[in-house]
């Protein structure tokens, strides 16, 4: 099985700043890499396919870069809506999780 | 639009079976795979399983064989998942999530999007 691990697991920062998420494949998964978003009591909502193309009506500020084995999220510049979970997913050999990054206000 | 609607909150006894309905709309069914997703209160995701709608064939997470079954309707659009043998640590909140793309497999190869709002099943004597 594919293990995924992202970091850090608790991110706190302010509006404006740029964040940046981190996501490691225990083995390679060439682009087959999605990025979630979650607030809470909702469902998962996706950001980011293919590692690094922008689901249509996702804002800008979010992008997504890597390949193989190692993959980031980045925000370019935080805003107030941002504050949630994120969630790496490989989609290379059946799918995986990454356990969440939580972004709180610093 | 694509709209995933679940059934609502259960509340099972350990060592009984839940079945889980997700009916869907604004797409053909039959051409998107489904996948089934749980998140224990306070932790993250974890994939079970994914189900084609067009011939019923399914592939299941080794942690959930021989007590996950995943099944669909087409007069209804809808797909089930129904665990069994039920115990505490399968309280969570399961999601069904719609493959994004028409392209891919039982085996990897799309992502997921749209997703259901979800289904708490509560597990407790």
């Amino acid at each position: 099985d594919i293990q995924m691990t992202q970091s850090p697991s608790t991110l706190s920062a302010s509006v404006g700043d740029r964040v940046t998420i981190t996501c490691r494949a225990s083995q390679s998964i060439s682009s087959w890499l999605a990025w979630y978003q979650q607030k809470p009591g909702k469902a998962p909502k996706l950001l980011i396919y293919k590692a690094s193309s922008l689901e249509s009506g996702v804002p800008s500020r979010f992008s997504g870069s890597g390949s193989g084995t190692e993959f980031t999220l980045t925000i370019s510049s935080l805003q107030p809506d941002d504050f949630a979970t994120y969630y790496c997913q490989q989609y290379n050999s059946f799918w995986t999780f990454g356990q969440g990054t939580k972004v709180e206000i610093k | 639009q694509v709209q995933l609607v679940q059934s609502g909150a259960e509340v099972k006894k350990p060592g009984a079976s839940v079945k889980v309905s997700c009916k869907a709309s604004g797409y053909t069914f039959t051409s998107y795979y489904m996948h089934w997703v749980r998140q224990a209160p306070g932790q993250g995701l974890e994939w079970m399983g994914i189900i084609n709608p067009s011939g019923g064939s399914t592939s299941y997470a080794q942690k959930f064989q021989g007590r996950v079954t995943m099944t669909r309707d087409t007069s209804t659009s809808t797909v089930y998942m129904e665990l069994s043998s039920l115990r505490s640590e399968d309280t969570a909140v399961y999601y069904c999530a719609r493959a994004a793309a028409i392209w891919g497999s039982l085996e990897g190869h799309n992502w997921f999007d749209p997703w259901g709002q979800g289904t708490l099943v509560t597990v407790s004597s």
